[in-house]
């Protein structure tokens, strides 16, 4: 296992048509985050799972943005009816949350979206 | 919710000076601060971390302070190199990280 893997890496797509992220995390790791970064900015949260528990979604997410964690593994982040104001990379991270484990959240490559 | 304020956001010093870059947050819950670094086009990089029951931390060049009274921590790199350009991005909290909007940093020659 050699870290966080995103794909696809890059995806161009039409205005309002519908995307798909998928991350496979560090296979030990129970916790599962999402964030979105535009240029010039830091990651901004978006949603973040323990197992298969969806424990928090940002309130600034829109309802067109959906995320599931099946099987406490890989995750996927989809995205409805695309807009141009959705551009941005799309950053898994991963972390082994419990006792003595510091919560060190490692980020995948990112998967880049543009919207034309 | 949780807020962190980051600055400066562009830090220019001479290669072979210090750079300090300084954040705040909100939650008094927070028990976990991060700093990142980030290279144009990488993925965020764990660099340091600190957890609020420690007051300083350093690894080599790199170095981390906490108040938890001000809720204030900050990231001390000294003898500035060239490699060290790059943006810098602290964090905070332990469930969900949130992370301010970056630091530019560039060591010039």
């Amino acid at each position: 296992d050699t870290g966080v893997s995103q794909n696809p890496r890059h995806k161009i797509t039409k205005r309002g048509q519908n995307v798909t992220f998928r991350c496979d995390p560090i296979s030990e790791h129970n916790r599962l985050y999402w964030y979105r970064q535009t240029l010039g900015q830091g990651p901004e949260f978006l949603t973040y799972f323990q197992n298969e528990a969806q424990l928090e979604k940002s309130r600034l997410l829109s309802d067109r943005f959906s995320a599931e964690r099946p099987k406490g593994s890989f995750s996927t982040l989809e995205i409805q009816r695309t807009e141009q104001g959705d551009s941005a990379m799309y950053l898994c991270a991963s972390s082994l949350a419990g006792r003595g484990s510091g919560n060190t959240i490692y980020f995948g490559e990112g998967s880049w979206l543009t919207v034309v | 919710g949780e807020n962190v304020e980051q600055h400066p956001s562009t830090l220019s010093v001479q290669e072979g000076d210090s750079a300090v870059i300084k954040c705040t947050y909100s939650d008094s819950a927070s028990n976990y601060f991060p700093w990142y670094k980030q290279e144009l086009g990488k993925r965020p990089q764990l660099i340091i971390d600190i957890r609020s029951n420690v007051g300083e931390k350093k690894d080599q060049r790199i170095a981390v302070t906490l108040n938890k009274t001000a809720k204030h921590f900050s990231l001390h790199i000294t003898e500035t190199q060239p490699e060290d350009s790059a943006v810098y991005f602290c964090a905070a909290r332990d469930d969900k990280i949130i992370f301010g909007k970056g630091t530019r940093l560039h060591i010039l020659p």
